[in-house]
Order: C-alpha cells, then structure tokens, then sequence
C-alpha cells in the first residue's frame, strides 16, 4: 500500500546531540511537511517542499532543519536539542497545493 | 492570519449518543477546512474536509460536518458514537490559494463509555 513511513518511531537523544528524523513516502507527493506537535497541543508546521523548494515558517527556529535529497525522502535536523524539543513530529505529504494532506505515524522524541 | 478554536478540550458521550465536537474559525476569506483523527500514539488520519463545494460534508466512519459561513463554523456530528470513536479530534484550516498549510485547533479529546 501506498503510504508515508516515518523511521524511527521513537527516538531518545541527549541533549544538545545532534538528531536526524526520516520520513519517506511511496505515494510521489511533491509536497513534503514537518510539524512538530507537543503534549496535548496542536500540530504546528515547521516547513515544507513543494519539490525542491523549502518553505521556511516564520517562526520556526534555526535548530530545525530540512533536507530533501530526492521526491521520495524528507529529513528532519535538529541540530541541539534541548528538552523543549521533545515533541511528537509529523511528517505529511501532499499530490500538489490544495491537495489533501496524508500523515505519516510520527516520530516520538525524547531528550534527555 | 487564519485561526481555528476548538470548544471544550474534552467531550464524554455515552455509547450510542449523538457526537457533537465544535470548530470555529477565523479568516478574512472563506478557507478550507478539515477535520482530522488521532489515535494515541499515531499520526493523523484524514475524517473529512470542505473546500466550498457543498456545504454538508460526509466523511469515513459515519461522521459529517456543515459549513456554516454566517456563524463561522465547522461542527463535526456522528448520530451514534461507538467505543472506536474513542480519540483525539482535530480541526483544521487552510487558505484557498497556495499552499494547503493547515492550521490546526487544539483539539478535543472524545470519551466513549459504555
């Protein structure tokens, strides 16, 4: 079945560690998307591609980022992370603009 | 600047019960808006959405929600909960250009008993 895998499904870091989040999609969406959602709070978007273009929220930190080495990958970087970081992340892909967005499982973070 | 609130973070209904979970919104232009299930410890899955088609949307699992311009609203509906419907419920809006960047509520978790 067509779907968007994310890998792994938890993760525990130390922190200030540097961390990579993967997610990967079968379904040949153009539009990648990273959000971070923390304990019973809302997802949040941190960026997206549409391709090769990143699209960097406003408010996003630099700690993130992102990398998109071809259509079927998408990474999550997070260079120092500190314990306000723990979060669940979420990896959506969509066919094109104002297409329904699809949701990977999420990675659950943990920093210690 | 598009906004989504969610009343009530959590809602109980007995087994059987009419579901009523309330979205309203906020946009300068009518938006597209979704309504999104999460299971504990999975991501999101996709209930329904209206992009200003018909106003009476229908989605999986017996749920369906009405557009309501003139109140701003996007209440989701099922006229009989199961024990399944048992989750986390989001309700989400996007602008209807560009980007589908979806802003999200805060959520509202629905409790079943039997």
């Amino acid at each position: 079945d067509a779907m968007v895998i994310q890998n792994p499904r938890y993760q525990v870091t130390q922190f200030g560690k540097p961390v990579t989040l993967s997610c990967s999609q079968t379904l040949n969406h153009n539009v990648m998307y990273w959000y971070q959602q923390k304990s019973s709070q809302a997802p949040k978007l941190l960026f997206h591609y549409y391709d090769k273009d990143f699209n960097n929220e406003a408010d996003t930190p630099d700690n993130f980022q992102s990398r998109r080495p071809n259509t079927s990958f998408c990474f999550l970087d997070i260079r120092s992370p500190g314990l306000g970081d723990a979060a669940m992340y979420l990896c959506a892909t969509s066919k094109d603009r104002q297409e329904t967005q699809y949701f990977g499982p999420g990675t659950r973070l943990l920093v210690l | 600047a598009q906004s989504v609130t969610q009343l009530g973070s959590h809602v109980s209904v007995s087994e059987g019960a009419l579901v009523l979970l309330r979205c309203n919104y906020s946009s300068s232009v009518p938006p597209y808006l979704f309504w999104y299930v999460q299971y504990p410890n999975q991501g999101l899955q996709l209930l329904l959405k209206y992009t200003s088609a018909a106003t009476l949307v229908k989605g999986i699992n017996g749920f369906e929600a009405e557009f309501k311009k003139s109140e701003t609203s996007f209440h989701l509906t099922k006229p009989s909960a199961h024990m399944s419907d048992a989750a986390e419920y989001f309700c989400a809006v996007s602008p209807p250009w560009g980007y589908s960047t979806l802003t999200f509520g805060k959520g509202t978790m629905l409790l079943v008993s039997p």
